[in-house]
């Protein structure tokens, strides 16, 4: 089973910032947090992954709480082309470390 | 830099007929896995490798269905006899290491239809 809760969808205006939530509140010391999203008919893309620590790119942020049992994911302007499924993942030691999806958030960016 | 490359990106082929879908991973990349995404399971691990040999395949569905790696550079997926509920998008994925740090790329997907 997933081991992350996420909303199953969000609402957010082009050109302003869509920030999607993530809880994991049974994450391990050293279980990363991964985020991709898939546009339809598309394969997984990656967008981010981290630890413990903030990380950047130049897709996205990821907040990662002090406790480590929630994240949010920031697109910071976000386009109509970032319609789709984002997927907050946790790999975990029990997994083998493995992707295990669960059923994402739906991002619908509105003009 | 290619990314995955997955073949074909669609099927359709009939009932008993046997499918072959094809990968190349990433260059350097010493893992290699095979997903299937349907709307009523989502996303799943099917088998995967490492360095050619098959690590994990407690993910695939059934004996119809096999994959094999014979070198580095091409992985395939064989499903015979196919089955209408074999309809699903196949992915390959690939990464320097099953590593948790190390991140899984996919290629665009193989569209499989079963009539």
């Amino acid at each position: 089973d997933a081991k992350t809760t996420q909303p199953p969808s969000m609402d957010c205006a082009e050109g302003r910032a869509a920030n999607l939530p993530c809880n994991h509140s049974t994450i391990s010391g050293n279980e990363y947090v991964y985020w991709y999203r898939q546009i339809h008919s598309q394969g997984p893309q990656y967008i981010i992954h981290g630890l413990k620590n903030n990380e950047t790119n130049e897709m996205a942020s990821l907040i990662i709480t002090e406790d480590r049992k929630s994240s949010t994911l920031i697109l910071p302007h976000a386009t109509l082309r970032d319609t789709a499924v984002y997927y907050c993942i946790v790999r975990v030691r029990e997994s083998n470390y493995q992707l295990i999806w669960g059923a994402g958030t739906k991002l619908i960016i509105k003009p | 830099d290619a990314g995955v490359i997955q073949s074909p990106r669609h099927e359709v082929t009939e009932m008993g007929q046997e499918v072959t879908l094809r990968c190349k991973p990433i260059s350097g990349h010493d893992y290699l896995f095979w997903y299937r995404q349907t709307m009523m399971r989502g996303l799943e691990l099917l088998i995967y490798f490492n360095n050619n040999v098959p690590i994990d395949d407690s993910g695939m569905p059934e004996d119809r269905f096999s994959a094999k790696m014979p070198n580095a550079s091409f992985s395939t997926l064989k499903i015979q006899p196919s089955e209408p509920r074999d309809s699903a998008v196949y992915f390959c994925a690939s990464s320097l290491s099953d590593r948790a740090g190390n991140t899984i790329y996919f290629g665009e997907g193989s569209w499989l239809t079963v009539v």
